[in-house]
């Protein structure tokens, strides 16, 4: 049972295009997260959703759009595609706060690999 | 603001030797700090982490961190590289209690018969 999964695992595109990438964690973890990966391997966040609340939002293009419909699902949209959007984006979830659940991992998806032609 | 330096970018290294990836953070406070591994197309695995107590922590796949706070370091090692250990390692740094790690740059490893 995959504890992060995403789909599309690869999407290829035109600039100017809409697309979403969908993620799932049947961790029963509270935080989710996408990160970036660019192609000189960089990993950077993006977003941060809390019990479906956004918690961290880094200098991200309002093009955008994480969606969290409940703690077990992590969205993101993004309209108008450029070709810098080409990257990797990883999905991650963790249980945070106080208590003994928290163990501060990350626990990453596969990645879905977006090329924007 | 907190960072996470990796000095290196390639590392190779030939079958059976050992190993040491090094590893640098900037934290204002008491950090988590993690090791991932990243193969080829595939996600971060967590190879270790260290969070309080004994300095030196063990991991999966025979890797080992030791915690040197006054060098602000976290370098992983391993014994005797297998060539399945070829791979990109990334260093992380976190809060307690908190939810935002930062990466370093990644280690590339290539491990040579």
């Amino acid at each position: 049972d995959t504890a992060v999964s995403q789909t599309p695992k690869y999407l290829v595109t035109q600039m100017g295009n809409d697309k979403s990438i969908k993620c799932e964690q049947n961790l029963g973890h509270d935080t989710m997260y996408w990160y970036k990966q660019d192609s000189k391997k960089f990993l950077k966040i993006m977003f941060s959703y809390n019990n479906k609340e956004l918690i961290i939002n880094e200098t991200v293009p309002n093009r955008f759009s994480p969606k969290s419909p409940d703690k077990a699902h992590l969205n993101l949209h993004i309209n108008s595609l450029e070709l810098g959007d080409s990257a990797v984006y990883f999905c991650a979830s963790s249980q945070t706060g106080r208590g003994v659940l928290n163990t501060g991992e990350l626990f990453f998806g596969e990645g879905s690999r977006l090329t924007v032609l | 603001a907190q960072s996470v330096t990796q000095p290196d970018i390639h590392i190779t290294v030939s079958e059976g030797a050992s190993l040491e990836l090094r590893c640098n953070y900037s934290y204002g406070a008491t950090p988590y700090l993690f090791w991932y591994v990243q193969s080829p197309g595939q996600g971060l695995q967590l190879l270790l982490k260290y969070f309080s107590g004994d300095t030196l922590v063990q991991g999966i796949k025979g890797f080992e961190a030791e915690f040197k706070r006054s060098q602000s370091s976290f370098n992983l090692r391993k014994p005797s590289v297998h060539w399945s250990d070829a791979a990109e390692y990334f260093c992380a740094v976190g809060p307690r209690g908190g939810n935002k790690l930062v990466f370093g740059a990644g280690t590339i490893l290539r491990v040579k018969s």
